[in-house]
């Protein structure tokens, strides 16, 4: 299994403003995945960036507010634009490496 | 409608007994796989076991077992010997379509375990 790298590990953030996380893994992934968790909630799934190409984003969530980078395999960032506090939520990278999905440890957001 | 359905919002166990957690499914695919994670308060998800709709036995890894029902599409998860630091959510999660390049996860609300000294 993968090794993921997840930073900040947590962000207090005015609102109005804009947080880049990383996701650093210690092998070559080809899709990774970049999932929201509402406080109380299950996780949702932003989108799926591949190395290459644009993200591939889920019903509800769009570039502008969630642009993702992913300039090799071993790297990617979200960043959440124009905060607010809905945008509150503990954000997580994840890769598909083996049989069981791998996931960095988490970037809690708090928007105030 | 729900693919992944966790009936358990809450569940208590006193330790040292084993618990089971529901999960039930729907998909019309063949070919699929069942996931149970964990997320301690800390926040990170820890992938616990992991059974594919071909395997003829029940996943097991250590202290967890996943009893697989597939007639009954239900794929639940045991954790024998409860322990403390086994208080955490608890989440089961599903990819369909094994062989197609779809990769992405369902998952279910969640199931919070506590344990009780």
């Amino acid at each position: 299994s993968a090794v993921i790298s997840q930073k900040p590990s947590r962000d207090i953030c005015q609102r109005g403003t804009s947080l880049t996380i990383q996701c650093q893994v210690d092998s070559q992934v080809t899709m990774m995945f970049w999932y929201r968790q509402q406080p109380g909630q299950s996780l949702t799934l932003i989108a799926t960036a591949n190395q290459g190409s644009e993200a591939t984003y889920e019903s509800g969530f769009v570039i502008d507010k969630f642009p993702i980078s992913r300039p090799n395999l071993t790297f990617s960032t979200l960043t959440v634009s124009n905060m607010s506090p809905e945008d509150s939520s503990i954000y997580l990278c994840s890769v598909d490496k083996g049989l069981g999905y791998t996931f960095g440890s988490g970037t809690r957001l708090t928007v105030v | 409608a729900q693919k992944i359905t966790q009936t358990q919002p809450g569940m208590f166990v006193q330790e040292k007994e084993a618990v089971t957690l529901d999960c039930t499914y729907d998909t019309s695919d063949q070919s699929y796989g069942l996931f149970w994670y964990k997320q301690p308060s800390s926040g990170e998800m820890i992938f616990l076991i992991y059974q594919g709709s071909y395997d003829e036995q029940n996943a097991t890894e250590g202290r967890y077992s996943l009893n697989f029902q597939k007639a009954r599409k239900s794929a639940n998860l045991v954790i024998s010997a409860s322990q403390l630091g086994d208080s955490a959510m608890y989440f089961c999660a599903m990819r369909e379509g094994l062989r197609s390049s779809n990769r992405k996860l369902i998952w279910g609300l969640g199931t919070s375990l506590a344990v009780n000294p």
